[in-house]
């Protein structure tokens, strides 16, 4: 069964901490994508990757950055952790045209 | 940036009943695809549809697309109450996926 696996479901991290978000995908996709969901806005594309070592923004990228150094594991990093940045945090991976293969999500607390 | 939005914000209904959900979406498309979320789970894919075709069945799910009125709907028949769940459109203007809001289902047995 292809997969594509967060490695934390929750998170409470402090105002200010560096904060690493990981997932790996098992299914050898090109393009993979970090969306933040929040009540009232829905899905909210903050960056994706087409390749290794490629990234580009998405709609909301300010105060994250992402970094792919291998095909199958994209992280985001939120530099400066801040209280606006508490969300439900899901990856997903894809190989055009087919559709998204998300993960479980991790549900960030920052406090 | 919104390009689809699904209707109604929620829908309640009983077991075995239908339930049908609408996206309205405003530029051109390559596909449309629509998801499934369980309660603070990750979105599953159900379906995708090609901008040049009108109807694609997968099990208890229908959905079909109006490329002319911009729009698409996804109809659940014999809904059962783990059918309940968030549901979202999503299209393709650019290389990546853009999500509605979502419809929340809520079939109660």
């Amino acid at each position: 069964d292809v997969k594509v696996t967060q490695s934390s479901r929750y998170l409470v991290k402090r105002t200010g901490e560096k904060v690493f978000l990981e997932c790996v995908q098992d299914m050898d996709h090109e393009n993979m994508f970090w969306y933040r969901q929040d009540p009232g806005l829905g899905l909210r594309l903050i960056y994706f990757s087409y390749d290794v070592k490629m990234k580009e923004k998405g709609d909301i990228p300010e105060g994250y950055s992402v970094s792919r150094e291998k095909k199958e594991r994209f992280s985001l990093i939120l530099e400066s952790a801040s209280t606006n940045q508490t969300s439900m945090y899901l990856c997903a991976s894809s190989s055009r045209p087919r559709g998204y293969t998300f993960g479980s999500g991790t549900r960030l607390t920052v406090v | 940036s919104q390009q689809g939005e699904e209707d109604p914000q929620a829908l309640s209904i009983q077991e075995g009943e239908n339930a049908t959900m609408n996206c309205s979406y405003k530029t051109s498309i390559n596909n449309l695809q629509w998801y499934r979320q369980n309660s603070g789970r990750g979105l599953v894919h159900l379906i995708l549809i090609r901008s040049n075709e009108r109807e694609k069945h997968s099990g208890r799910l229908r959905v079909t697309l109006d490329t002319s009125k911009k729009s698409s709907s996804l109809l659940i028949t014999a809904s059962r109450a783990a059918d309940t769940a968030s549901y979202f459109c999503a299209t393709d203007p650019s290389e990546k996926l853009v999500f509605g809001k979502g419809t929340k289902l809520t079939v109660n047995p």
